[in-house]
């Protein structure tokens, strides 16, 4: 069955500690892998999109990764600011998209 | 600012009773989905639309689940009859960009409770 896993389910980090939070997916037919940002009470806020394996994109203290099966989401130097939660997700061949369940991020100042 | 806005915020009802959940897409936004949020599922697709077109509702239960948009300013998802098991936050997306739907706008969100 199609699924997209994200790992750890939460991460506490000190501020400015740098860590990455992991997305597999097994999904046939990808057309894209894409990063969200959720806050809580709020609907999840577009970050990134990733199309091939290879491509990196950058925003701030945030880097994007893609592999054939994974991608990373690199958080350099994090500020408390940084803490929510961020979901991956997958669009298949088609017009099916699957969330993973995401990584609640805390950091303490 | 452009946002996409959902009523109502907070929903809570009995079982067996109509549920409809209203969205307005940001304007020229040509492409609409309907998700629902659980803590153990996640988020879920349940339909998506192009130019008001269904395009996919294959997340949807059929039989309880509806959703239509009756103008582009305007799509709704209607829950008849609504069972304990849909309690969830369902959220609706637009976008403009037919090659990069991945680009969602998310709204706020409807949070429903069914007794």
């Amino acid at each position: 069955e199609d699924q997209v896993t994200q790992s750890p389910e939460a991460l506490r980090l000190q501020e400015g500690e740098s860590s990455s939070l992991n997305c597999s997916y097994t999904v046939s037919g990808l057309r894209g892998l894409f990063w969200y940002r959720q806050d809580p009470g709020k609907g999840p806020e577009f970050l990134f999109t990733l199309y091939s394996a290879g491509e990196e994109k950058e925003k701030e203290r945030l880097k994007a990764t893609l592999t054939k099966k994974e991608s990373f989401l690199h958080i350099t130097a994090p500020k408390p600011e940084d803490s929510a939660t961020y979901l991956c997700a997958v669009r298949q061949t088609g017009n099916q998209f699957y969330f993973g369940t995401g990584t609640s991020l805390t950091v303490i100042p | 600012d452009a946002r996409v806005t959902q009523t109502p915020r907070h929903k809570v009802t009995e079982m067996g009773q109509e549920v409809t959940m209203r969205c307005q897409p940001i304007l020229g936004h040509n492409t609409v989905f309907w998700y629902r949020q659980t803590m153990m599922q996640g988020l879920e697709l349940l339909a998506y639309f192009r130019n008001r077109a269904p395009l996919d509702d294959s997340g949807m239960p059929k039989d309880r689940f509806s959703a239509e948009m009756p103008d582009a300013t305007l799509a709704t998802l209607k829950i008849q009859p609504s069972e304990p098991r849909d309690s969830a936050v369902y959220f609706c997306a637009s976008g403009s960009n037919p090659d990069r739907d991945n680009e969602q706008f998310f709204g706020p969100g409807t949070r429903l409770t069914v007794l």
